[in-house]
């Protein structure tokens, strides 16, 4: 158990929904990450947050926004949502100044 | 631009030592890492490295060369358990982690 939590822990919608992720990082842990990881992709960066502010970005759509808020956990909104959104979500947390990252378990998300 | 290669399966015999290799070529370099993934798990860290060389942890070690864009992960000992894919990730300045599609490891007995 890394000590950060996800949920839903799956989570099944149709085309066009939207959903929202949640992850709670580590105690302590200032920067939060969010992952996809996909059957043809691997495991792709998102978006990083460090103490409510966007730090990084990475291969996030425009359909995709994430935010990290005062008690420091973050949300992944989904919008619009296609077949090929279907994907794990992993959130991953960090210490400032330590570059390990915890991982989550996941929220497997399915698109109909 | 960014890529991580490594090989995409691999298997060895229980007990036997294997090493993983992964080329790297990144927009800028802030540390090399490697994580074992078993199905539908998080990945879980293994270690990390920054400076040039040999780091041990265990039965697992890994290795890394800035100069030739280069790393390795050494599995001793190997146990059933290890059956696994093992990710190779690059961190890019911003903490920003490149990860490679993973070496799937299978282990005979």
């Amino acid at each position: 158990d890394s000590g950060v939590t996800q949920t839903p822990k799956h989570l099944i919608t149709a085309t066009g929904q939207r959903v929202t992720l949640r992850c709670s990082p580590r105690s302590g842990d200032l920067s939060v990450y969010w992952y996809q990881q996909s059957l043809d992709q691997g495991l792709q960066f998102l978006i990083q947050y460090y103490n409510g502010e966007e730090r990084a970005k990475g291969n996030i759509l425009e359909r995709f926004s994430a935010q990290q808020f005062p008690d420091l956990h973050s949300e992944l909104n989904l919008s619009s949502l296609e077949l090929g959104d279907s994907a794990l979500y992993f959130c991953a947390s960090s210490v400032v100044g330590d570059n390990e990252q915890f991982f989550g378990p996941g929220t497997r998300l399915t698109v109909l | 631009g960014q890529n991580i290669d490594q090989p995409t399966e691999m298997t060895a015999t229980e007990g036997a030592i294997v090493q993983i290799n992964c080329t790297y070529q990144t927009s800028g370099f802030n540390g090399l890492f490697w994580y074992q993934q078993h199905a539908g798990e998080a990945p879980t860290f293994l270690s990390y490295n920054v400076l040039d060389g040999l780091e041990e942890k265990g039965r697992f070690s890994s290795f890394l060369s800035r100069s030739k864009g280069y790393s390795y992960l050494l599995l001793k000992e190997l146990q059933m358990k290890d059956s696994a894919s093992y990710l190779c990730a690059a961190m890019e300045y911003g903490n920003k982690l490149v990860f490679g599609a993973g070496t799937i490891l299978r282990v005979k007995s």
